[in-house]
């Protein structure tokens, strides 16, 4: 079966970091592009970044450049996004995705998602 | 960056009668258009990609049209379970990837 679960948000200062966790099981992550996609509360979906399966191939969106990170650790299957410089309109959940195929473009499955309060 | 438009908002349908919701990209996406639902507290659910092809999974009820700058997304009868937000987004021009800013289904 095919999952994604995302750990490690929380609430954090402005100008803090925090590193966001999406465990993949049921297949291998390595083998698909693999995106980050956030939603500000009570808002709509917003693109994050994406790693493409071979790993050289990485794109964030211009409001998060310079900031946050997208990397994988192929030997236990997991994506992560390292959040630096926070800022207050960070604040959102964060989900990871898969891309429904190779190089396909549209994203499943989901993971559950995990919240990140950027906050003083 | 290309932007996609949903319209309307908000849209109020009984059960059992059909919804139609549309999302128009401001230039040219070709067929490579998707459609998510979201329930209250739950991630995003893929519904159609290909701008018509059904997702595995999703009942017949659920159709997509369009290719170019215009896609709606019908629901023939509308269940209880299908009352939620709906999103579109292209993948046809990236970075980034863009998402519309939904669509409400409610019980009217």
């Amino acid at each position: 079966q095919v999952q994604l679960v995302e750990s490690g948000g929380g609430v954090v200062q402005p100008g803090r970091s925090l590193r966001l966790s999406c465990a993949a099981s049921g297949f291998t992550l390595s083998s698909y592009g693999m995106h980050w996609v956030r939603q500000a509360p009570g808002k709509g979906l917003d693109w994050v970044a994406v790693m493409w399966s071979g790993g050289n191939n990485i794109y964030y969106a211009d409001s998060v450049k310079g900031r946050l990170t997208i990397s994988r650790d192929n030997s236990k299957n997991t994506l992560y996004l390292q959040m630096n410089s926070l800022r207050a309109e960070d604040t959102a959940v964060y989900y990871c995705a898969r891309e429904g195929g190779i190089a396909t473009g549209w994203f499943d499955p989901w993971g559950q998602g995990t919240l990140v309060t950027v906050s003083s | 960056e290309i932007v996609m438009t949903q319209s309307p908002a908000t849209l109020s349908v009984s059960p059992g009668e059909r919804a139609t919701l549309s999302c128009r990209a401001s230039q040219s996406v070709s067929s490579n258009l998707a459609w998510y639902q979201q329930k209250p507290g739950q991630a995003p659910r893929l519904l159609i990609y290909g701008a018509s092809t059904r997702a595995t999974g999703i009942p017949a009820r659920f159709s997509g049209n369009g290719s170019g700058t215009e896609f709606t997304l019908t629901i023939s009868s509308l269940q209880s379970e299908d009352f939620a937000v709906y999103y579109c987004q292209q993948y046809n021009n990236w970075p980034p990837y863009t998402f519309g800013q939904g669509t409400k289904l409610e019980i009217k």
